[in-house]
Order: C-alpha cells, then structure tokens, then sequence
C-alpha cells in the first residue's frame, strides 16, 4: 500500500489567499483525522471523520477552516483566507475505528507557510 | 479538558536504557498510545495499552497504570537511530486522540 497520501508537500501563500491542502487515505480505512504541528501549540486535532462524516470539530481553530470528505479516499482541508499564523505542518492520519491498536498512520505532512 | 506532561527532553547513550513518562488528566479515557517523530517525518506508531500493565514490542516496551493515570514507554539498547522525539497521545470517546507536546531523545555515542 502507498500509505497516506497528502498535497502539496510544501505550500506558500500570501496572506488572504486560499489554501486547500489533501489527502488520500488508505485503502480499507475508515478514520480520518487532520492534525496541525507547530513548536508553539504541539500535534493539535483539527477534525477527525468516521465513514466519511465529520465527527468532532472541535480543534478547528475558526470559521476560516473547513474540512470536507466527500468518499472514503479523499479530503480536503481548506483555509480561506490564509493568515501568517496559520503557517504549520499540517499531517493527515488514517486508522481502522474498532481496531485493537488504533494505530494511526500519518501522511508526510504539508508545510504551509503563509506571509 | 485534556492534559498531557512528559518531560521536554531526555539524553541518554548508546546501548542505555531510558523511560519516558506520561501523566495524563482526562474523561472518557479509552487508552494510550506512543508515537515516535524524527525530525521533519511524520509520526508513526509505537505502541498503545488499553490495559493495565506492560506491552512490549522489540527493544520498546510500554506502560499503562489507569488507577494512576500514568504510563512510560521504555526503550532498551539504545541506538543512534533512536533519536527522535516521542509523543504519548490518550485515547478519549471512542476514536478521539489527544497528543503530548512530545519527549526530545538525544542519544549521544
């Protein structure tokens, strides 16, 4: 299996534009989870779905985020507008709900940065 | 809320054990996982115990004590590749995690 797949890798942005950052999960899994890392605030949960319907979006920070998963191999996360502080990596996880471990395997991540 | 402490930093040497600590405070705990990161990759995953007691893996063993709140994740005969930092990350409500701010580990030769 490829594993998670995310794009873009890397991201620049000016200040008020839009950003949509996405991600293939693996095959068979029905967990998604989007997470945001910076050195300040840690691995911080955004919005994690079950069978493709959103769960918990608690962690989205604010109106600005928005985050949609319209099948079971894809999503998206989408930033309108982009501001400095959004400026993260932003890693997409998968899992198998219901699995002894609930091993989350993460994507490479998409480094965002916003000026 | 949730909240999650493990120490910031570790250094230990080579061929050396260490245990990292984790405290946490949360409801609707279900488990707990541990998850490693090296620099600019992504985590991946380590372990996690839903039970009291210790599940080891390899060189890596983890910890659980629910009564206490508390686990550790061990890691034995430690090498270079070990360096890294290490996240423990609580499961709450079913398929929920909340992470640590992570565990530096320097292994020094």
């Amino acid at each position: 299996d490829a594993g998670v797949i995310q794009s873009p890798r890397h991201e620049v942005t000016e200040m008020g534009q839009e950003v949509t950052l996405r991600c293939k999960p693996i095959s068979g899994h029905n967990s998604l989870f989007w997470y945001r890392q910076t050195m300040m605030r840690g691995l911080e949960l955004l919005i994690y779905f079950n069978n493709n319907v959103p769960i918990d979006d608690s962690g989205m920070p604010e109106d600005r985020f928005s985050a949609k998963m319209p099948n079971a191999s894809f999503s998206t996360l989408k930033i309108q507008p982009s501001e400095p502080r959004d400026s993260a990596v932003y890693f997409c996880a998968s899992s198998l709900a219901g699995g002894v471990y609930q091993e989350q395997y993460f994507g490479p991540g998409t480094r965002l940065t916003v000026t | 809320g949730q909240s999650l402490e493990q120490p910031s930093e570790v250094t230990a040497v080579e061929g050396a054990i260490v245990q990292i600590n984790c405290t946490y405070q949360t409801s609707g705990f279900y488990g707990l996982s541990w998850y490693q990161q090296h620099d600019g990759g992504a985590p991946t995953f380590l372990s996690y115990n839903a039970l009291d007691g210790l599940e080891e893996t390899g060189r890596f063993s983890s910890f659980l004590s629910r009564s206490d709140s508390y686990g550790y994740l061990l890691l034995q005969e430690l090498q270079m590749k070990d360096s890294a930092s290490y996240f423990c990350a609580v499961r709450v409500n079913f398929n929920k995690f909340y992470f640590g701010s992570g565990t530096k580990l320097n292994v020094k030769p």
